[in-house]
């Protein structure tokens, strides 16, 4: 069983602060994805990481797949009150179960002013 | 807004009592997918159909089935209602059925179930 660990679970910032969130696996995933969502939504897609070693950057977030595909990471700098929100990495299964997304339990973020 | 519609937003049942959640996909989406999220599991893969067909089974109990229907809107059916059902239930749908990560999902708004 492919498993996903979050950390932190919970993280209380205050707004112009920086963070980092991790996402690890003892698995190998043709690629990982990190997801927000906000209450009373699902989770909407922020980034797809593929080549182990990638960084993307997405304004002043910047997510980082590690070198042998197994962990991720989460940046984020300056957060404002609307990052406020639970942040969920999800990794791509390859070959026959490329369907298959396997979600960490996320960590939730909050951004106070 | 994703372009995927679930109802209904909340639904309050008891033990033993049976329910149906529905899902209509995005327009175009032939997957559709099904998720359980709760506080100590997390989101949890249960189950896939594509274009009327399953395709792949996650962690979902005998009590739980779906189906999809001819015009790609899909059901999960619930059953003999225990407490630890109380959870969000999501749909997701794509494109295709396969291809990884260029198979983008989106998720639905959710129902919350409680049964008490």
């Amino acid at each position: 069983t492919q498993l996903l660990e979050q950390s932190p679970q919970f993280l209380s910032i205050q707004e112009g602060e920086n963070l980092t969130v991790y996402c690890n696996s003892s698995s190998v995933f043709s690629s990982l994805q990190w997801y927000r969502q906000e209450p009373g939504e699902g989770p909407v897609l922020l980034v797809t990481v593929v080549t182990g070693g990638e960084v993307k950057k997405l304004k002043r977030l910047t997510f980082q797949f590690g070198d042998a595909r197994k962990d991720s990471s989460l940046h984020i700098t300056a957060a404002q009150t609307g990052d406020t929100g639970l942040y969920l990495c999800a990794g791509v299964g390859s070959g026959g179960s490329n369907y298959k997304l396997t979600f960490g339990k996320g960590t939730l973020l909050t951004v106070n002013p | 807004d994703s372009g995927v519609t679930q109802t209904p937003k909340h639904l309050i049942t008891a033990t033993g009592q049976r329910v149906t959640l529905r899902c209509s996909p995005r327009s175009g989406d032939l997957s559709v997918y099904w998720y359980q999220q709760s506080l100590d599991q997390g989101l949890q893969f249960l189950i896939q159909y594509y274009n009327g067909e399953e395709r792949a089974k996650g962690n979902i109990l005998e009590r739980f089935s779906a189906q999809q229907f001819p015009d790609l809107h899909s059901e999960l059916n619930l059953s003999s209602l225990e407490l630890g059902d109380s959870a969000l239930y999501f749909c997701a749908s794509s494109v295709t059925t396969s291809g990884g990560f260029r198979n983008t999902q989106y998720f639905g708004p959710g129902t919350r179930l409680t049964v008490l």
